[in-house]
């Protein structure tokens, strides 16, 4: 069975911490992402990786880093977290050669910024 | 700006009705269109993916029409089930890296 694992379910920060989000896929996709979804918006693309060590900007990528230094781990990095990026973080992967995109979903962080 | 609508925003059936949602979507640079089901405290499940003008999918009691030229996608479910309570989002590709997806349509199946 196909896995995504994000490490945290639910977080509570302080402004101005620095929040480290991860997220590990067991089925060696070349590509991972970070989205975050808010209600009455559909999900939102923050970062995404193709490759180790590539990193690309998505739609808002602002207050946002990344890191892949394994082809299996995609971390999100809040570096001074603030209360706008109060929200629900969702990792995916999918595998180069799907061409249609299909994405498969970790279950979520939570995280509330105070 | 590529944009995904989704209609109702949430809907509740009772047991046993049938019901239906719709995504629409930019009829332009089309590649494939997909459907999650996203329950609560479970990760977003992929239900189907289409990518041809007229396809038509089928999964048990869920189905889903598509048509790329007027750019729009229908989800039916036949004889609603309290199980069947989630969230169900629309997602268009373009081919490429990003996924534009709707905000979903939210389904209370009450017994």
């Amino acid at each position: 069975d196909v896995k995504v694992t994000q490490s945290s379910r639910y977080l509570v920060k302080r402004t101005g911490e620095k929040v480290f989000l991860e997220c590990v896929q067991d089925m060696d996709h070349e590509n991972m992402f970070w989205y975050r979804q808010d209600p009455g918006l559909g999900l939102r693309l923050i970062y995404f990786s193709y490759d180790v060590k590539m990193k690309e900007k998505g739609d808002i990528p602002e207050g946002y880093s990344v890191s892949r230094e394994k082809k299996e781990r995609f971390s999100l990095i809040l570096e001074s977290a603030s209360t706008n990026q109060t929200s629900m973080y969702l990792c995916a992967s999918s595998f180069w050669g799907n061409a249609a995109g299909e994405l498969f979903f970790g279950e979520g962080s939570r995280l509330t910024v105070l | 700006i590529l944009n995904v609508e989704q209609s109702p925003q949430s809907l509740h059936v009772q047991e046993g009705d049938s019901t239906n949602f719709t995504c629409s979507f930019p009829s332009s640079n089309f590649y494939a269109l997909h459907w999650y089901r996203w329950e609560t405290a479970k990760s977003p499940e992929a239900l189907f993916v289409m990518t041809l003008n007229g396809d038509e999918k089928k999964k048990g009691r869920i189905s889903a029409t598509l048509n790329t030229k007027e750019g729009y996608s229908y989800l039916y479910i036949k004889g609603s089930q309290p199980e069947d309570s989630a969230t169900y989002l629309c997602a268009f590709s373009t081919g490429g890296f990003k996924t534009i997806f709707g905000a979903g349509t939210r389904l209370f199946v009450k017994a």
